[in-house]
């Protein structure tokens, strides 16, 4: 069945590094790709998404770029605040799914001052 | 825009008790998700609502769990009797259809622990 493989947290950076949190998937079809962020004491919300091949969404300073090729959705960000701390889910919605989303582990981000 | 609402925000039982959890999605919103996220994995479906309709409930364990969507608004998750590993945060979401490109929006979630 679908899946979906993120890099293993936690990942603790210093304000201003850059960031890369990997994301590969595996799918029948078409899949939509998403990444969703949980801030502390908040709920999961929507970071970014790509819909097709190609397609590169962007957030927030953060960038993701949906890879068939290498059935990867990799997110990253030039320069990260302490206010980015949070855990960053990669998701998947299936092509033959009525919308339901595919998540992986998530990974922990913590950013130091 | 109210978002998707959910109560209890914490829910303490023993096991072998029954619980159970609301969930008022999004205005408007045709579709709600239920989700079962447990401590350090990513949230797993357990069932998807078109309107009052059920989707997939095919990750539902269905001798202890069920779901209800009365009038395609409101929702309410019941678990009995509870285990163990039923331990978990239950997350509801909504969106306007249940396309694959829609983004989902999320309640604050329930916090079960079983005892």
């Amino acid at each position: 069945g679908d899946s979906v493989t993120q890099m293993e947290g936690p990942v603790t950076l210093s304000e201003e590094a850059f960031l890369t949190i990997n994301c590969t998937y595996t799918a029948t079809g078409y899949p939509s790709l998403f990444w969703y962020v949980q801030y502390p004491g908040e709920g999961l919300q929507l970071l970014l998404k790509a819909t097709k091949a190609d397609d590169k969404g962007s957030n927030k300073g953060f960038e993701a770029t949906y890879r068939k090729e290498t059935t990867s959705f990799h997110l990253e960000k030039g320069s990260v605040q302490v206010s980015d701390s949070a855990v960053y889910f990669c998701a998947l919605s299936g092509g033959g799914s009525q919308g339901n989303l595919i998540f992986g582990k998530g990974t922990k981000l913590s950013v130091k001052p | 825009e109210a978002g998707v609402a959910q109560s209890p925000r914490y829910k303490i039982i023993e096991k072998r008790q029954s619980v159970a959890f609301w969930c008022n999605p999004i205005s408007g919103h045709a579709t709600l998700y239920w989700y079962q996220q447990i401590l350090g994995q990513g949230p797993k479906l357990l069932i998807q609502f078109q309107n009052n309709g059920v989707v997939d409930d095919s990750q539902l364990p269905k001798d202890r769990f069920s779901a209800e969507r009365l009038k395609g608004v409101d929702s309410t998750l019941k678990i009995q009797p509870a285990k163990l590993e039923d331990s978990a945060v239950y997350l509801c979401a909504s969106s306007p259809s249940g396309v694959q490109y829609n983004e989902q929006f999320f309640g604050p979630g329930t916090r079960l622990t079983v005892l």
